[in-house]
């Protein structure tokens, strides 16, 4: 079972930024929170994922909260290219397979 | 430098048929796992493969068997389909060492 809760859908306005929640209140001390969206049938895209610092990348922003039982992923400047299934993981560095819950729905909306 | 590709695109079979499909890696990755999306949800690991063995396995019956190849690329088999079969099934590749597994555009499944 999926160690994260989120939101089942979010609208956003483009142009504007989209906050999406995740909780994960039981995550272990070597686990890192990862996000991956799904664009409609399509192979789930990697995102972003860090450990307990924020993160930033050229797709999004990470901020993990300082006890790490819950994070938000920042798209800054949403389009509606965004609009996407957005799954948010907790795992361990390697291999180890990627659970995936339901994510949230976000639409971006002119 | 090409991503993870995965054939075919579309497949119709029958129940009680069998299935293969195909991934192949993104260049320089030695790893293949292997997801199932049902309708609605969100993919679920069935297995991976690495150095030419399945090194874990989700809860998936032993209908679902893989292989890999010297070259890193991977078949997924499914025997004796049933309808609940019906899926995209994803590939997803990566090194050993690293944080991302990069995935294929996926192969839909239609079990009738």
């Amino acid at each position: 079972d999926a160690k994260t809760t989120q939101p089942t859908s979010m609208d956003c306005a483009e142009g504007r930024a989209a906050n999406l929640p995740c909780n994960h209140s039981t995550i272990s001390g070597n686990e890192y929170v990862y996000w991956y969206r799904q664009i409609h049938s399509q192979g789930p895209q990697y995102i972003i994922h860090g450990l307990k610092n924020n993160e930033t990348n050229e797709m999004a922003s990470l901020i993990i909260t300082e006890d790490r039982k819950s994070s938000t992923l920042i798209l800054p400047h949403a389009t509606l290219r965004d609009t996407a299934v957005y799954y948010c993981i907790v795992r361990v560095r390697g291999n180890t397979p990627l659970v995936f819950g339901k994510g949230t729905r976000l639409s971006v909306i002119a | 430098d090409a991503g993870v590709t995965q054939s075919p695109t579309h497949l119709i079979k029958t129940r009680g048929q069998q299935v293969t499909l195909r991934c192949s890696p993104k260049s320089g990755h030695d790893t293949v796992s292997w997801y199932q999306q049902a309708l609605g949800q969100g993919p679920q690991f069935i297995f991976q493969y690495y150095e030419e063995e399945e090194r874990q396995r989700g809860n998936f019956p032993d209908r679902f068997s893989g292989h890999q190849f010297p070259n890193y690329s991977s078949e997924l088999n499914v025997n004796a389909l049933l309808l609940g079969d019906s899926a995209l099934y994803l590939c997803a590749s990566s090194l050993v060492q690293d944080f991302e597994q990069y995935f294929g555009p996926g192969t839909r499944l239609t079990v009738t």
